[in-house]
């Protein structure tokens, strides 16, 4: 059993165009993290989100996480080919990041 | 900072064989993490050590997984015998104050 749902899956949408992805779960987190993956790369982390209701801003990137710490959103404004990638959300329930449950994914492309 | 680093970054093996998988995490980071990424599985935790000592081994598959860390600077992951369902992305993590950091992976194949 999954914890942690991506949606969409898969993504495919040209330059300029805004998008939002979702991660939900049935489970309380006490953190929330980001990543993004490039092929032949590990995922890199992009951002935390500690708090229900909290909105974080990384340039274009827009993270909310649930007021209920179950679920959150990346949005990204006016996508680049650079956004291109895996976006990987991950759960803590520990409160430690001891352990952090990863998201099923959602592949982003972006073309020209 | 070189950041985490693994190798091999490939590694083809006939099944049955053993195969030691290394990662050097970043210096200072006191948690090191073993993940497995495969497509229909996605990024599972296999085992975690804390100040080098093993916190967490419940996402090990098997008995033939097992992993090390002999110190601050040093671990390994090995699986003996290899079998053609441990092909994955294997990587490393090490987390500090400021979060995790991955490495590049090694992409194990196992035929």
């Amino acid at each position: 059993t999954q914890l942690l749902e991506q949606s969409p899956q898969f993504l495919s949408i040209q330059e300029g165009e805004n998008l939002t992805v979702y991660c939900n779960s049935s489970s309380v987190f006490s953190s929330l993290q980001w990543y993004r993956q490039e092929p032949g790369e590990g995922p890199v982390l992009l951002v935390t989100v500690v708090t229900g209701g909290e909105v974080k801003k990384l340039k274009r990137l827009t993270f909310q996480f649930g007021d209920a710490r179950k679920d959150s959103s990346l949005h990204i404004t006016a996508a680049q080919p650079g956004d291109t990638g895996l976006y990987l959300c991950a759960g803590d329930k520990t409160g430690t990041a001891s352990k952090l449950t990863f998201g099923t994914g959602t592949r982003l492309q972006v073309t020209l | 900072d070189a950041g985490v680093i693994q190798s091999p970054r490939h590694e083809v093996t006939e099944m049955g064989q053993e195969v030691t998988l290394r990662c050097k995490p970043i210096s200072g980071h006191d948690y090191l993490f073993w993940y497995r990424q495969t497509m229909m599985r996605g990024l599972e935790l296999l085992i975690y050590f804390n100040n080098n000592v093993p916190i967490d081994d419940s996402g090990m598959p098997e008995d033939r997984f097992s992993a090390k860390m002999p110190n601050a600077s040093f671990s390994t992951l090995k699986i003996q015998p290899s079998e053609p369902r441990d092909s994955a992305v294997y990587f490393c993590a090490s987390r500090g104050r400021g979060g995790y950091t991955f490495g590049s992976g090694t992409r194990l194949t196992v035929v």
